[in-house]
């Protein structure tokens, strides 16, 4: 089983600051079975990064993802208010296994 | 634009089982996996389990596998979620999502349901 480790665990930032957010996964995997979702208190995630880089429909130019092999990454060039929440990586893992799995979460909070 | 629906909440006691809904509105399951992730209070997002309601074939993660049944009704867009023998561990929100086959993400995700396991 790919294990998915996120860091940090919060991320204490002030609005219009830079965020950088990593997904570290302990087998390498393919940078298209990377997923970002955002998830703020008593909501439903969102989509917001697919393919470790491309951007979900409606999500500002602000969010943008990277990485490959093992190590990923989430930034948010400008934090606005709306930003601070919790963040999750998940990885596809094919054959012979067939299966999903999250990262713990980053949570980033105002400073 | 399609829509999920998710079954209400359910409080059960330890040891019995409970059976969440999942109804696609608006467009049928023809082409998606449908997963089922869990949320305990306060943590952090867990993935279970899809199946692919076109042939009804599942995958489970080891941790659920055995207890939990993933079955569809393709006739009504729905998927269910069965947990076996509950424990407290087992309190969490229940999200169904729909993915678009080979796309791996989520674009659409149930309501959520809350399974609390109380004596």
């Amino acid at each position: 089983e790919i294990v998915l480790t996120q860091s940090p665990g919060t991320l204490s930032l002030s609005p219009g600051e830079r965020a950088t957010l990593s997904c570290r996964t302990s087998q390498s995997v393919s940078s298209s079975h990377i997923v970002w979702y955002q998830q703020k208190p008593g909501q439903v995630p969102r989509l917001l990064i697919y393919g470790a880089s491309n951007r979900a429909t409606g999500i500002p130019d602000r969010f943008g993802g990277s990485g490959s092999g093992t190590d990923f990454t989430l930034t948010i060039s400008r934090l606005e208010p709306e930003d601070f929440a919790v963040y999750y990586c998940k990885q596809y893992h094919d054959s012979p296994t067939f299966l999903y799995s999250f990262g713990q979460g980053t949570k980033l909070e105002i400073k | 634009q399609v829509q999920l629906v998710q079954s209400g909440a359910e409080v059960k006691q330890p040891g019995a089982s409970v059976k969440v809904s999942c109804k696609a509105s608006g467009q049928s399951f023809t082409g998606y996996y449908m997963h089922w992730m869990r949320q305990a209070p306060g943590q952090g997002l867990e993935w279970m389990g899809w199946i692919y309601p076109n042939s009804g074939e599942t995958r489970y993660t080891q941790k659920f596998q055995g207890r939990v049944t993933l079955t569809r009704d393709t006739s009504i867009s729905a998927v269910y979620m069965e947990i076996h023998r509950l424990t407290s561990d087992d309190t969490a929100v229940y999200f169904c999502a729909r993915e678009e086959a080979g796309t791996y993400k989520y674009d659409n995700w149930g309501q959520g349901t809350l399974v609390s396991v109380s004596s």
